[in-house]
């Protein structure tokens, strides 16, 4: 059973260009939720999405930032128009579900960097 | 604003010492805390903590948790170079609600000298 898959594992992008950052699953979960850690920081949740429905948000920046997690393929993290400040690892967990018990597996992240 | 803390932010010691790494927490609704190992990659899960009081114990590690005091501690036996990492606490807020939000806390650098 392969882990929680992200690419690409490193990206760079100048400002004001796009960065789309992928996510697969573990097989048979169908929770996602996306977190960023930026430099000397603890990660922060950003969303929460489950098959075609976003759950939570409440992390994401209001501008710039969308999440996507269609009836099939990976799950998506766009970022439009990147800025210096987006710079960051961006972690992908899935879990089967959510109830009290159920961890959370951690893909391997994508670092953007952009310049 | 939920908030989870971690100390120390950095440790570094020699092989074979005993650590502790602490982790407090102020969230609105408790469901779990978690513990969660970060070297060059992904945050691997080490433990998960819903009761008081209840030791849990994989091999040199082992971790409790308080929920009276709201607190955590991570125990690591005859540290080895291998268990230099990133240390990360995290607790799930979600509570009655159906997902499993997780707030993180800063981490705790262990650093392990041969």
């Amino acid at each position: 059973n392969a882990g929680v898959m992200q690419n690409p594992r490193h990206l760079v992008r100048r400002r004001g260009q796009e960065a789309r950052l992928r996510c697969s699953p573990m097989k048979g979960h169908s929770h996602v939720y996306w977190y960023r850690q930026l430099p000397e920081e603890g990660l922060k949740f950003m969303v929460y999405l489950q098959k075609e429905n976003i759950i939570d948000e409440s992390g994401m920046p209001k501008e710039r930032f969308s999440a996507e997690f269609p009836k099939e393929g990976p799950s998506i993290l766009r970022i439009q128009q990147v800025v210096r400040g987006d710079s960051a690892a961006y972690f992908c967990a899935s879990s089967p579900r959510t109830l009290p018990g159920e961890t959370q597996y951690f893909g391997p992240g994508t670092r953007l960097l952009v310049l | 604003e939920d908030k989870v803390v971690q100390s120390p932010l950095s440790l570094v010691v020699h092989e074979g010492d005993t650590v502790t790494l602490n982790c407090s927490y102020e969230v609105t609704n408790f469901r779990s805390l978690l513990w969660y190992k970060q070297e060059k990659k992904a945050p691997t899960f080490l433990f998960m903590l819903t009761s008081s009081g209840i030791e849990k114990k994989s091999g040199r590690l082992s971790s409790i948790l308080d929920k009276k005091e709201l607190f955590s501690i991570l125990n690591i036996t005859a540290t080895q170079t291998g268990d230099s990492a990133i240390y990360l606490c995290a607790v799930d807020n979600a509570g009655g609600t159906s997902y499993g939000k997780l707030t993180f806390g800063q981490g705790t650098i262990l650093t392990v000298h041969p």
